[in-house]
């Protein structure tokens, strides 16, 4: 079964660390693109950023909210995409989801077929 | 970035209805869009890509239609599980973005 499996829930204070991760399973890690989503209480879903785990690379929403301010990586090794801020602010309260690329297709864009079931982040005092 | 914008924001409907969100792009997406079903506490669930191509294992009322910059979402009989809020998301060129959403209520 291909399925994507995120870590747990976080709290957390303003300042702190956080990695998040996504275990894929059921297919080959490295030729499919990964995003990223964020969804905020009670708002929409927001893009944030995509991985290729191939080779790596990776692009950022412009959005202040994302650009330089969360770093997107992934682990052949054990099958893992992660999601991690240096310096988290309360903005970055929310679920975030990732999901994998519809598509076996370095080259080619697609949407999401496969997400995780969200991991909530707290950021609070 | 492409602007991604539904309507109507929410509205109101019947189990039988025949319901129609619309999804409009700033600009040219051809045919790289994607429409999401999500429902309370869930992760979303891709119902249609590629403008009009219907997911495996998704029921055959949802059917999506356009391309460039027009697009719709149309559920032909609305039964009770189809109640949720609906995203469009173009795939086009990066950023990827996503509407606002429908929320979908029962009248």
């Amino acid at each position: 079964e291909v399925q994507l499996v995120q870590s747990g829930a976080e709290v957390k204070k303003p300042g702190e660390s956080l990695k998040i991760s996504c275990k894929a399973s059921g297919y080959r890690f490295t030729n499919y693109w990964i995003g990223w989503v964020r969804q905020m209480p009670g708002k929409g879903l927001e893009w944030m950023g995509i991985i290729y785990p191939g080779d790596s690379d990776t692009r950022y929403s412009p959005s202040p909210s994302f650009q330089g301010r969360v770093t997107i990586s992934a682990d052949k090794s054990i099958t893992t995409a992660s999601l991690q801020w240096s310096s988290l602010e309360a903005s970055d309260t929310a679920v975030y989801y990732c999901a994998r690329r519809n598509r076996e297709a370095r080259w080619e864009t697609s949407t999401y077929d496969i997400w995780g079931q969200g991991t909530m982040v707290t950021v609070s005092s | 970035a492409i602007r991604m914008t539904q309507s109507p924001s929410s509205f109101s409907a019947s189990p039988g209805d025949r319901v129609t969100i619309t999804c409009r792009a700033s600009r040219d997406i051809d045919i790289y869009l994607a429409w999401f079903q999500q429902k309370s506490g869930k992760a979303p669930k891709l119902l249609i890509y590629d403008a009009t191509l219907l997911e495996s294992g998704v029921p055959s009322r949802f059917s999506g239609n356009g391309s460039g910059t027009d697009f719709t979402l149309t559920i032909s009989r609305l039964q009770s599980e189809d109640f949720a809020t609906y995203y469009c998301q173009h795939y086009y060129t990066y950023p990827e973005t996503f509407g606002q959403g429908t929320k979908v209520e029962i009248k």
